[in-house]
């Protein structure tokens, strides 16, 4: 069974630019949520998808974005790149949503994002 | 709101040697708390759970009690080997979304 694939695993982009993330998730699985993890502040969730809809979102601002499409692959999206921003960015999908079920999430590897 | 705390790293042990990652947390109603590991080149995958109070949850020789009295979830094994190397992570689930602390590095050294 294929687990969690992200792509791309490492991009370089400068301030100002946008990003798209990709998270394909294990079959059968509708839930998909997104965690930026950074040295200093640790694993920060970003948002929740299930069956297409975002059910929940963290304290990030608008310039972070995303979707979820009817064969539950998702994407993540960042505007107006900047310094901070640079991250790895995790994505972990589970059978059900994050509000029924008992937390056993599946994780990617990553995608490394480096802004300069 | 909802915070997880855990001891800061790196930790270094020798092998065979006892280890005792310390997770206190703050939440409003009837949390569950998890521990994650993360191992070199992997993504995170879930060591243990519990879902309520008194809960014992247990894996891979790890084992960690949910005390709603001291709010802690702390983990431990009583025989490390050096592919227990990896980067830990303790973790709330509240309010539709998980917690993650800030993650304890430990390194065992044969």
């Amino acid at each position: 069974k294929a687990g969690v694939t992200q792509t791309p695993r490492y991009l370089i982009k400068t301030r100002g630019q946008q990003v798209t993330l990709s998270c394909s998730p294990i079959s059968g699985h509708r839930s998909v949520s997104w965690y930026q993890q950074t040295p200093g502040q640790g694993l920060q969730f970003l948002f929740e998808y299930f069956s297409e809809t975002q059910r929940n979102k963290g304290n990030f601002p608008g310039r972070f974005s995303g979707r979820q499409f009817s064969n539950s692959r998702s994407e993540m999206n960042v505007s107006t790149l900047e310094l901070g921003d640079s991250a790895l960015y995790l994505c972990a999908s589970s059978l059900e949503a994050l509000s029924t079920n008992t937390g056993e999430l599946f994780f990617g590897e990553g995608s490394r994002l480096t802004v300069l | 709101g909802n915070s997880v705390t855990q001891m800061e790293g790196p930790v270094t042990l020798s092998e065979e040697a006892f280890l005792t990652i310390n997770c206190t947390y703050t939440a409003t109603g009837y949390p569950s708390l998890f521990w994650y590991v993360q191992y070199p080149g992997e993504g995170l995958q879930l060591l243990l759970k519990a879902t309520k109070a008194d809960d014992k949850g247990s894996n891979k020789g790890f084992e960690a009690t949910y005390r709603k009295e001291t709010t802690s979830f702390h983990l431990e094994k009583g025989s490390v080997q050096v592919s227990d190397s990896a980067v830990y992570f303790c973790a709330l689930g509240n309010d539709y979304k998980l917690s993650f602390g800030a993650g304890t590095t430990v390194t065992v050294r044969a």
